[in-house]
């Protein structure tokens, strides 16, 4: 079945950008009606949604964090990508990667998430 | 954006207990709406999605209901590997909105 995996630096320094990358496997990235998302979750604290792809590279982002974000997918390799510049200590969470389904747009799949940590 | 309020933001509940969690939408999402289920350091599971219909692999003790603004996820009978947080989340807008999570702990 399809799995998620994400990846990149644990530490960015202030200012800088936050880079990670989720990889799909058991399945192809392009097959099916499916948004790939990012949302994060700041320790001790809930869940927030940064934004989501198309296949055909079509995006949404949260408003809150749009100025920020980029989100891109490489089918190639089935992977999508997400971008977050000017990092703040804010922006220290576990990042997960979901898989968005036509099914009432419930995030069906998840990876497990990575910490970033925002620190100089 | 959509604001989703969930209540209680705590529940302290034994096995075997049904134990029951609101959500309200600051406005109508028909039946868009999600419950997940979080454990200590794991990514959140999807239990529900369309407010009644059971994710496959979860266990039917796991229920939703509700339409509009209001919605309620039941557990009929509570089990030790339920203890968790649980989340609702809104898939009817953008941006996408997840309540702020119910711990049920045990009593």
């Amino acid at each position: 079945q399809v799995q998620l995996q994400e990846s990149g630096p644990g530490l960015v320094k202030p200012s800088q950008t936050l880079s990670l990358t989720c990889t799909v496997s058991g399945g192809s990235i392009s097959s099916g009606s499916y948004y790939w998302s990012w949302i994060r979750q700041p320790a001790g604290k809930g869940l927030e949604w940064i934004g989501r792809i198309y296949t055909s590279g079509s995006t949404n982002y949260n408003p809150s964090l749009k100025s920020r974000v980029t989100i891109s997918v490489d089918t190639s390799r089935n992977q999508f990508s997400l971008k977050l510049t000017s990092v703040t200590a804010a922006d220290t969470a576990v990042y997960y990667c979901s898989r968005e389904g036509g099914i009432a747009a419930a995030l069906d799949i998840w990876g497990q998430g990575t910490m970033v940590t925002v620190s100089s | 954006d959509i604001q989703m309020t969930q209540s209680p933001s705590s529940v302290s509940a034994s096995v075997g207990d049904r134990v029951t969690i609101t959500c309200r939408a600051s406005h109508g999402i028909s039946s868009w709406l999600a419950w997940y289920q979080q454990k200590p350091g794991k990514a959140p599971k999807l239990l529900i999605y369309a407010a009644s219909s059971l994710q496959s692999g979860v266990p039917s003790r796991f229920s939703g209901t509700g339409s509009g603004t209001d919605f309620t996820l039941t557990i009929s009978s509570l089990q030790p590997e339920d203890f968790a947080t649980y989340y609702c989340q809104q898939g009817n807008s953008l941006p996408r909105t997840f309540g702020g999570g119910t711990k049920v702990e045990i009593k």
